[in-house]
């Protein structure tokens, strides 16, 4: 298996801008999970689901960020509009199973940069 | 509150050289403690889980102790190689229910292995 994939590895763009982050999970994993790490803040949860369904997206931190799932191998964290602020890497991860208690697999991330 | 916290921040040993790392957490009911390696640009990846009932697991060079009574973790490096150089990160899961977002991650400790 390829493990989580994700896609752009880099993405820069200016202050405004629409900007997709896209996720393919390991195949037979039911849940799915969206992070974002910056240094000030380490590793923050904005959203995950369960087989296809948004469970939790309190840490989704304004109205800008919207994540869907249409169907289990693919998800995107859409940031509308973008600003400066916005700039971390974002990951994606996988786990077999539903809930917080089983391992999660993550991807490769994409680092976001908003001038 | 939950916190998980790691000490050192930042650790620079010799090749060959042995260390460990500390996760102290205050997150309760516990369920599992976990330890991610994160190289630089990638993913964390899983190096152990441990529950309650265990107090030491080991992977390769890798070997996690817990303490539940006193809250504490160590992740302990033997003959450290110049690969060992990375961000480990504890992760610490709330007991009994299955949300994901009662996983608490720890702000990590940035190891760097000289020649």
């Amino acid at each position: 298996d390829a493990g989580v994939i994700q896609s752009p590895r880099h993405e820069v763009t200016e202050m405004g801008q629409e900007v997709t982050l896209r996720c393919k999970p390991i195949s037979g994993h039911n849940s799915l999970f969206w992070y974002r790490q910056t240094m000030m803040r380490g590793l923050e949860l904005l959203i995950y689901f369960n087989n296809n369904v948004p469970i939790d997206d309190s840490g989704m931190p304004e109205d800008r960020f919207s994540a869907k799932m249409p169907n289990a191998s693919f998800s995107t964290l859409k940031i509308q509009p973008s600003e400066p602020r916005d700039s971390a890497v974002y990951f994606c991860a996988s786990s077999p199973l539903a809930g917080g208690r089983n391992e999660q697999f993550f991807g490769p991330g994409t680092r976001l940069t908003v001038l | 509150k939950n916190q998980v916290e790691q000490s050192p921040q930042s650790l620079i040993i010799l090749e060959g050289k042995n260390c460990t790392l500390q996760c102290n957490y205050t997150v309760s009911p516990f369920s599992n403690l976990r330890w991610y390696k994160q190289d630089t640009g990638r993913g964390p990846v899983s190096l152990t889980i441990m529950t309650f009932s265990e107090n030491t697991k080991s992977n390769g060079r890798y070997t996690a102790t817990l303490d539940a009574d006193t809250k504490q973790s160590s992740l302990h490096i033997t003959a450290s190689q110049l690969s060992d150089s990375a961000s480990y990160i504890c992760v610490v899961s709330e007991g009994a229910g299955g949300s994901a977002r009662q996983l608490t991650f720890g702000s990590g400790t940035q190891l760097t292995v000289l020649p």
